[in-house]
């Protein structure tokens, strides 16, 4: 049972444009949700993140979107740069015994091209 | 500040021997945990510890892996026998005790079983 879904496995943006990557989520009882980036060769690096109680979180060129009525969670990016260019992860945060635990979707490999 | 420490980075093994990773959380970090992901799919969390004291390990195959954190900071994972579906990126990541600090991750240790 998938309860973190990254349905687009891919995603092509021109450099400059907005880049949108989606998340669903299934267990209503996730209160804090992360974007994780991940190069090759590398761990993944922490991007952003929002708590349950909110709808958005911007950071610089980076914003998270949570709607909570449709379990769906958004990250833009905008302007998009080569740089960006990586496997990002969304993650939902759940508690177990009072300790986090957090359960990752499939990933999206996003290409910025000039 | 030093990230998260991991080795080896890549280890190639016959299927039923043993293997051993370690890793050596950023200082201070009370919560410990260990992932394994297989390639296209996101992190999977095997083993969670709170100090040297494990919080969740519902999803390590207890018949092969084991792990352990001495003294509440250094920790090894082993699997032993190996199996082909093994072969995946085993990650560590270690966070501050604070309720929504995020996870900070190693840069992995790429198994092979062949």
């Amino acid at each position: 049972d998938q309860q973190v879904k990254q349905n687009s496995p891919s995603l092509s943006v021109q450099e400059g444009r907005i880049s949108i990557l989606n998340c669903d989520y299934t267990n209503s009882m996730f209160d804090y949700f992360l974007w994780y980036k991940k190069y090759p060769a590398e761990g993944p690096t922490f991007l952003i993140s929002i708590s349950s109680i909110k709808d958005k979180n911007e950071d610089g060129r980076f914003t998270v979107f949570l709607n909570k009525s449709a379990k769906h969670l958004s990250l833009h990016i905008v302007p998009s740069q080569p740089g960006d260019s990586a496997v990002y992860f969304c993650a939902a945060s759940d508690r177990i015994q009072g300790a986090q635990k957090l359960v990752f979707g499939q990933g999206t490999r996003l290409t910025i091209n000039p | 500040e030093a990230g998260v420490a991991q080795s080896p980075r890549y280890k190639i093994i016959e299927k039923r021997q043993s293997v051993a990773f370690w890793c050596n959380p950023i200082s201070g970090h009370a919560t410990l945990y260990w992932y394994q992901q297989i390639l296209g799919q996101g992190p999977k969390l095997l083993i969670q510890f709170q100090n040297n004291g494990v919080v969740d390990d519902s999803q390590l195959p207890k018949d092969r892996f084991s792990a352990e954190r001495l003294k509440g900071v250094d920790s090894t994972l082993k699997i032993q026998p190996a199996k082909l579906e093994d072969s995946a990126v085993y990650l560590c990541a270690s966070r501050e005790g604070s309720a929504y600090n995020e996870q900070f991750f190693g840069p992995g240790t790429r198994l092979t079983v062949l």
